[in-house]
Protein backbone atom coordinates (compact mmCIF):
# COMPACT_ATOMS: atom_id res chain seq x y z
CA UNK A 1 0.00 0.00 0.00
CA UNK A 2 1.54 3.35 -0.84
CA UNK A 3 2.09 5.55 1.84
CA UNK A 4 3.15 9.21 1.39
CA UNK A 5 4.76 11.32 4.36
CA UNK A 6 5.79 14.70 4.05
CA UNK A 7 8.63 16.52 6.67
CA UNK A 8 8.33 18.85 8.27
CA UNK A 9 4.59 19.17 9.98
CA UNK A 10 5.68 22.53 10.12
CA UNK A 11 8.20 25.25 9.24
CA UNK A 12 7.85 29.16 9.87
CA UNK A 13 10.73 31.05 8.17
CA UNK A 14 11.57 34.91 7.86
CA UNK A 15 10.75 36.64 4.62
CA UNK A 16 13.34 36.21 1.70
CA UNK A 17 15.17 32.90 2.88
CA UNK A 18 15.07 30.01 0.60
CA UNK A 19 13.25 26.73 1.95
CA UNK A 20 12.37 23.00 1.15
CA UNK A 21 10.07 20.99 2.15
CA UNK A 22 10.41 16.64 1.61
CA UNK A 23 8.17 13.97 0.30
CA UNK A 24 8.62 10.42 0.90
CA UNK A 25 6.79 7.72 -0.75
CA UNK A 26 6.70 3.99 0.09
CA UNK A 27 6.36 1.86 -3.49
CA UNK A 28 7.95 3.60 -6.25
CA UNK A 29 5.81 2.38 -8.99
CA UNK A 30 4.17 5.84 -9.84
CA UNK A 31 2.97 7.70 -12.69
CA UNK A 32 3.53 11.49 -11.60
CA UNK A 33 3.82 13.39 -8.61
CA UNK A 34 1.85 17.10 -7.93
CA UNK A 35 2.77 19.28 -6.04
CA UNK A 36 -0.17 21.24 -4.44
CA UNK A 37 -1.28 24.35 -2.27
CA UNK A 38 -4.23 24.93 -0.47
CA UNK A 39 -4.75 28.10 1.54
CA UNK A 40 -7.51 27.84 4.72
CA UNK A 41 -11.04 27.00 3.62
CA UNK A 42 -9.92 26.90 0.43
CA UNK A 43 -9.49 23.83 -2.46
CA UNK A 44 -6.09 22.99 -3.65
CA UNK A 45 -4.37 24.74 -6.12
CA UNK A 46 -1.61 22.59 -8.39
CA UNK A 47 1.96 24.19 -8.75
CA UNK A 48 3.72 21.47 -10.64
CA UNK A 49 3.45 18.32 -12.21
CA UNK A 50 6.72 15.98 -12.26
CA UNK A 51 5.97 12.66 -14.77
CA UNK A 52 7.76 9.54 -13.17
CA UNK A 53 10.18 10.00 -16.52
CA UNK A 54 10.88 13.18 -15.45
CA UNK A 55 14.10 14.99 -12.48
CA UNK A 56 12.51 18.31 -11.65
CA UNK A 57 9.87 20.92 -13.15
CA UNK A 58 9.91 24.45 -12.02
CA UNK A 59 7.68 27.31 -11.89
CA UNK A 60 8.76 30.81 -11.10
CA UNK A 61 10.26 31.02 -7.65
CA UNK A 62 9.21 27.30 -7.23
CA UNK A 63 11.13 24.10 -8.16
CA UNK A 64 10.11 20.69 -7.81
CA UNK A 65 12.86 17.58 -8.08
CA UNK A 66 11.64 13.84 -7.87
CA UNK A 67 13.99 10.61 -7.14
CA UNK A 68 11.90 8.28 -8.09
CA UNK A 69 13.97 5.17 -7.21
CA UNK A 70 14.87 6.91 -3.88
CA UNK A 71 10.99 7.70 -3.28
CA UNK A 72 11.52 10.90 -2.99
CA UNK A 73 10.63 14.41 -3.98
CA UNK A 74 11.44 17.79 -2.85
CA UNK A 75 9.69 21.50 -3.37
CA UNK A 76 12.32 24.38 -3.11
CA UNK A 77 11.02 27.83 -2.48
CA UNK A 78 13.10 30.56 -3.40
CA UNK A 79 13.16 33.74 -1.71
CA UNK A 80 9.84 33.27 -0.01
CA UNK A 81 7.05 36.11 0.42
CA UNK A 82 4.30 35.84 3.13
CA UNK A 83 2.00 35.40 0.84
CA UNK A 84 3.51 32.16 0.21
CA UNK A 85 2.06 30.89 3.65
CA UNK A 86 -0.27 28.11 3.09
CA UNK A 87 -0.23 24.38 3.39
CA UNK A 88 1.72 22.46 0.69
CA UNK A 89 0.62 18.83 -0.28
CA UNK A 90 2.22 16.66 -2.01
CA UNK A 91 0.73 13.54 -4.22
CA UNK A 92 1.12 10.27 -6.33
CA UNK A 93 -1.00 8.66 -8.79
CA UNK A 94 0.20 5.03 -9.88
CA UNK A 95 -1.78 5.38 -13.46
CA UNK A 96 -1.39 2.89 -15.77
CA UNK A 97 -4.57 1.43 -15.14
CA UNK A 98 -8.28 2.71 -14.97
CA UNK A 99 -8.17 4.79 -12.23
CA UNK A 100 -5.03 7.94 -11.79
CA UNK A 101 -6.08 8.45 -8.15
CA UNK A 102 -3.78 10.77 -6.21
CA UNK A 103 -2.60 9.40 -2.73
CA UNK A 104 -1.92 12.45 -0.31
CA UNK A 105 0.81 13.12 2.25
CA UNK A 106 -0.17 14.60 5.22
CA UNK A 107 1.12 18.25 4.29
CA UNK A 108 3.88 21.17 5.68
CA UNK A 109 1.99 23.74 7.25
CA UNK A 110 4.02 26.77 6.12
CA UNK A 111 4.33 30.24 7.76
CA UNK A 112 6.44 33.11 6.37
CA UNK A 113 6.72 36.16 8.52
CA UNK A 114 7.26 39.30 7.59
CA UNK B 1 -12.60 29.72 -18.52
CA UNK B 2 -14.14 28.46 -15.40
CA UNK B 3 -12.90 26.09 -12.66
CA UNK B 4 -14.39 23.12 -11.32
CA UNK B 5 -17.68 24.39 -9.53
CA UNK B 6 -19.17 22.72 -6.48
CA UNK B 7 -22.20 23.88 -4.26
CA UNK B 8 -23.12 23.91 -1.57
CA UNK B 9 -20.22 25.54 -0.39
CA UNK B 10 -21.35 24.37 3.04
CA UNK B 11 -23.94 22.11 4.73
CA UNK B 12 -24.61 21.52 8.14
CA UNK B 13 -27.41 18.40 8.22
CA UNK B 14 -28.49 16.31 11.19
CA UNK B 15 -27.24 12.95 12.01
CA UNK B 16 -29.43 10.22 9.72
CA UNK B 17 -30.56 12.53 7.22
CA UNK B 18 -29.57 12.31 3.70
CA UNK B 19 -27.44 14.97 1.73
CA UNK B 20 -26.11 15.60 -1.83
CA UNK B 21 -23.57 17.38 -2.86
CA UNK B 22 -22.94 18.42 -6.57
CA UNK B 23 -19.64 19.00 -8.83
CA UNK B 24 -19.37 21.37 -11.91
CA UNK B 25 -15.69 19.83 -13.79
CA UNK B 26 -13.93 21.68 -16.44
CA UNK B 27 -15.61 21.64 -19.81
CA UNK B 28 -14.13 18.98 -21.66
CA UNK B 29 -12.53 16.89 -18.79
CA UNK B 30 -13.43 13.54 -18.98
CA UNK B 31 -12.30 12.46 -15.37
CA UNK B 32 -13.79 13.29 -12.42
CA UNK B 33 -12.45 12.82 -9.34
CA UNK B 34 -14.21 12.42 -5.33
CA UNK B 35 -11.93 13.49 -2.53
CA UNK B 36 -12.32 13.52 1.42
CA UNK B 37 -10.84 15.46 3.69
CA UNK B 38 -10.87 15.05 7.56
CA UNK B 39 -8.81 16.08 10.44
CA UNK B 40 -8.29 12.32 11.32
CA UNK B 41 -7.69 11.08 7.67
CA UNK B 42 -6.26 13.50 5.81
CA UNK B 43 -6.98 13.47 2.16
CA UNK B 44 -8.42 10.58 0.81
CA UNK B 45 -9.59 9.27 -2.56
CA UNK B 46 -13.45 8.78 -3.01
CA UNK B 47 -14.42 7.64 -6.14
CA UNK B 48 -13.93 7.93 -9.90
CA UNK B 49 -15.12 8.33 -12.87
CA UNK B 50 -13.85 8.31 -16.64
CA UNK B 51 -16.25 9.01 -20.10
CA UNK B 52 -18.70 6.41 -19.87
CA UNK B 53 -16.42 3.44 -18.16
CA UNK B 54 -17.29 1.89 -15.43
CA UNK B 55 -16.88 4.23 -11.92
CA UNK B 56 -13.82 3.02 -9.69
CA UNK B 57 -15.81 3.22 -6.39
CA UNK B 58 -12.80 1.56 -4.13
CA UNK B 59 -12.52 4.39 -2.19
CA UNK B 60 -15.74 4.78 -0.89
CA UNK B 61 -16.28 4.27 2.80
CA UNK B 62 -19.58 2.48 3.07
CA UNK B 63 -22.60 1.55 0.94
CA UNK B 64 -24.39 5.23 2.60
CA UNK B 65 -21.83 6.70 0.21
CA UNK B 66 -22.90 6.82 -3.87
CA UNK B 67 -22.17 8.81 -6.35
CA UNK B 68 -23.50 9.31 -9.87
CA UNK B 69 -22.31 11.33 -13.26
CA UNK B 70 -24.89 12.60 -15.72
CA UNK B 71 -23.96 13.09 -19.17
CA UNK B 72 -20.33 12.95 -18.28
CA UNK B 73 -20.14 16.13 -17.26
CA UNK B 74 -22.03 17.36 -13.45
CA UNK B 75 -21.72 14.99 -10.81
CA UNK B 76 -23.39 14.24 -7.65
CA UNK B 77 -22.36 12.32 -4.19
CA UNK B 78 -24.84 11.41 -2.20
CA UNK B 79 -24.70 10.78 1.48
CA UNK B 80 -27.29 8.28 2.87
CA UNK B 81 -28.25 8.54 6.88
CA UNK B 82 -25.58 10.62 7.32
CA UNK B 83 -23.61 9.99 10.85
CA UNK B 84 -20.88 12.57 12.60
CA UNK B 85 -17.57 10.91 11.17
CA UNK B 86 -18.74 11.87 7.82
CA UNK B 87 -17.96 15.69 8.83
CA UNK B 88 -15.55 16.25 6.59
CA UNK B 89 -14.87 18.91 3.05
CA UNK B 90 -15.55 17.23 0.25
CA UNK B 91 -13.94 17.96 -3.25
CA UNK B 92 -13.95 17.30 -6.66
CA UNK B 93 -11.44 17.33 -9.44
CA UNK B 94 -11.69 17.06 -13.19
CA UNK B 95 -8.70 16.44 -15.38
CA UNK B 96 -8.22 16.07 -19.11
CA UNK B 97 -6.54 12.41 -19.69
CA UNK B 98 -6.21 10.22 -17.31
CA UNK B 99 -2.69 9.85 -15.60
CA UNK B 100 -1.48 12.38 -18.02
CA UNK B 101 -2.96 15.76 -17.07
CA UNK B 102 -3.09 17.80 -13.48
CA UNK B 103 -6.12 17.39 -11.66
CA UNK B 104 -8.19 20.82 -10.96
CA UNK B 105 -9.73 20.98 -7.62
CA UNK B 106 -12.99 22.25 -6.65
CA UNK B 107 -13.00 24.78 -3.55
CA UNK B 108 -15.12 22.12 -1.73
CA UNK B 109 -17.85 21.08 0.46
CA UNK B 110 -17.58 21.46 4.38
CA UNK B 111 -20.32 19.06 5.72
CA UNK B 112 -20.90 19.16 9.36
CA UNK B 113 -23.42 16.52 10.51
CA UNK B 114 -24.40 17.72 13.72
Amino acid sequence: KQEVTQIPAALSVPEGENLVLNCSFTDSAIYNLQWFRQDPGKGLTSLLLIQSSQREQTSGRLNASLDKSSGRSTLYIAASQPGDSATYLCAVSRGGGATNKLIFGTGTLLAVQP
Amino acid sequence: GAGVSQSPSNKVTEKGKDVELRCDPISGHTALYWYRQSLGQGLEFLIYFQGNSAPDKSGLPSDRFSAERTGGSVSTLTIQRTQQEDSAVYLCASSSLTGLETQYFGPGTRLLVL
